[in-house]
C-alpha cells in the first residue's frame, strides 16, 4: 500500500461545477496536509493546508480532513479552464512535521 | 519576496557525465530541501537541510549522489557519474522550519531543473 493515495485521474468537470479530489493516507500520526497544484511544466504551488478535522475554506477552495478515516479532500468551487492541472496531495510522515510525503497526483481538467 | 531560484532550468548530459544543480532558497528560511520529480508521479525527498546541517538524507543515493548546503544559504546538489535512470526533474524547496511553529510549516518549490540523461 502507498502511503499516500491519489486517483491518477483525469478528472474531467465541466466549468462551473464542483471539482472533488481525493486523497487518502496510511500513517496514522500525519498531523498536517498540503495541497498543492502543478501546471504542466511547472514546479508545484501551495494551494492550501489543513491540521484539524473537518473543513477549511479560502476563496473558492474547501480542503476538508478526516484523520479517522485517513482522508483528506479538496473541494474546488466554480471550476475554471484555469484549474486544469495536477493536484499534488502532501501528508507529513514518520521523521518529522516538515517530512512530507506526496501521492502521484490527480490530473484535474475543466472543459468549457 | 523573491522566490526559490534554481539554476540551470534544463540539462543534457551524457550517461557518466557529472552534473550540478544549485539552490538559492527564500530569504530566511532554514529548511532546505531537494526533491526528484519522476515523469507521473509527486517530489520524492532526496535530503533536507536544517541551516547548514543534513538532517535527513535516507534517500539519497550516496554512492553518486552529494549534496552541501555551506554557510546555511545556497545549496547544490550533484550526480557523478549520471545514469539514464537519473533522468528527472530535480526540485529545490525550502521553508521557515521551527520558526513556522511545526505543523503549518509550508514549502515552497522553485522552477526545477529538467536533467536529460543521454
Amino acid at each position: 500500500q502507498k502511503e499516500v493515495e491519489q486517483n491518477s485521474g483525469p478528472l474531467s468537470v465541466p466549468e462551473g461545477a464542483i471539482a472533488s479530489l481525493n486523497c487518502t493516507y496510511s500513517d496514522r500520526g500525519s498531523q498536517s496536509f498540503f495541497w498543492y497544484r502543478q501546471y504542466s511544466g511547472k514546479s508545484p504551488e501551495l494551494i492550501m493546508f489543513i491540521y484539524s478535522n473537518g473543513d477549511k475554506e479560502d476563496g473558492r477552495f474547501t480542503a476538508q480532513l478526516n484523520k479517522a478515516s485517513q482522508y483528506v479532500s479538496l473541494l474546488i468551487r466554480d471550476s475554471q479552464p484555469s484549474d486544469s492541472a495536477t493536484y499534488l496531495c502532501a501528508v507529513n510522515g514518520l521523521g518529522g512535521y516538515n517530512k512530507l510525503i506526496f501521492g502521484a497526483g490527480t490530473r484535474l481538467a475543466v472543459h468549457p | 519576496e523573491a522566490g526559490v531560484v534554481q539554476s540551470p532550468r534544463y540539462k543534457i548530459i551524457e550517461k557518466k557525465q557529472p552534473v550540478a544543480f544549485w539552490c538559492n532558497p527564500i530569504s530566511g528560511h532554514n529548511t532546505l530541501y531537494w526533491y526528484r520529480q519522476n515523469l507521473g508521479q509527486g517530489p520524492e525527498l532526496l535530503i533536507r537541510y536544517e541551516n547548514e546541517e543534513a538532517v535527513d538524507d535516507s534517500q539519497l543515493p550516496k554512492d553518486r549522489f552529494s549534496a552541501e548546503r555551506l554557510k546555511g544559504v545556497d545549496s547544490t546538489l550533484k550526480i557523478q557519474p549520471a545514469e539514464l535512470g537519473d533522468s528527472a526533474v530535480y526540485l529545490c524547496a525550502s521553508s521557515l522550519g521551527e520558526i513556522a511553529g511545526g505543523l503549518t510549516d509550508t514549502q515552497y518549490f522553485g522552477p526545477g531543473t529538467r536533467l536529460t540523461v543521454l
